[in-house]
């Protein structure tokens, strides 16, 4: 399967300023990667499809102009999140489409605390 | 967003038993995913599943697509302390996005 990483592994903000969180696929090409955010003890939420080159199409209550993502290259996407708030703490993870149909291949994650 | 409803929600075992959970939907689903994730890290793939009434095995896991399409299932056989952590099952309408059932915790009781 895909090989993903993130970076940072974990941050620690102050709240009102924004966070950037990269996504790398290692191994795969990939023109399409997604964002996902998991609370404490819960399942994993899609946020939003990052599509290189073009925007991001963000699922239904994700606030766009919050969560920005950028893929600039089919390697990296990025996630900022802007004006951060204690709310916004989360694990957030991203992954890539897998060779084999309908799977995805997720990054470690990335630990936000918003303080 | 749509969520999977697993069952059991948590599992306290043995090590050496044997462990089943299941994972059921109102909708039909072209793709069923199981997936483990240890704490702090993300989910890894371990099976996947194409077609109504598909039994795939990986090693001592074995995972079921039933046969509405609305339910898979997962069983682990004589679990060892490395299968600690939680199970999410994942489907997949045909479009790319997956959808994530709520997860089931396995412990391993010493």
């Amino acid at each position: 399967g895909a090989v993903v990483s993130q970076h940072p592994s974990w941050v620690i903000c102050k709240s009102g300023t924004s966070v950037k969180i990269e996504c790398r696929s290692l191994d795969f090409q990939a023109t399409t990667m997604f964002w996902y955010r998991q609370f404490p003890k819960q399942s994993l939420m899609l946020m939003a499809t990052s599509n290189e080159g073009s925007k991001a199409t963000y699922e239904q209550g994700v606030e766009k102009d919050k969560f920005l993502i950028n893929h600039a290259s089919l390697t990296l996407s990025t996630l900022t999140v802007t004006s951060a708030h204690p709310e916004d703490s989360s694990f957030y993870i991203c992954s890539v489409p897998g060779t084999s149909p309908d799977t995805q291949y997720f990054g470690p994650g990335t630990r936000l605390t918003v303080l | 967003g749509q969520q999977l409803n697993q069952s059991p929600q948590s599992m306290f075992i043995q090590e050496g038993e044997d462990v089943s959970m299941n994972c059921t939907s109102s909708s039909i689903f072209n793709t069923w995913l199981w997936y483990k994730q240890d704490p702090g890290e993300g989910p890894v793939l371990l099976i996947a599943l194409y077609k109504a009434g598909e039994l795939t095995s990986n090693g001592r896991l074995t995972a079921q697509f039933g046969i509405t399409r609305k339910d898979s299932f997962l069983n682990i056989s004589a679990s060892i302390p490395s299968d600690v952590g939680i199970y999410f099952c994942a489907g997949n309408f045909g479009n790319e996005k997956l959808t994530f059932g709520t997860g089931t915790r396995l412990t391993i009781i010493p």
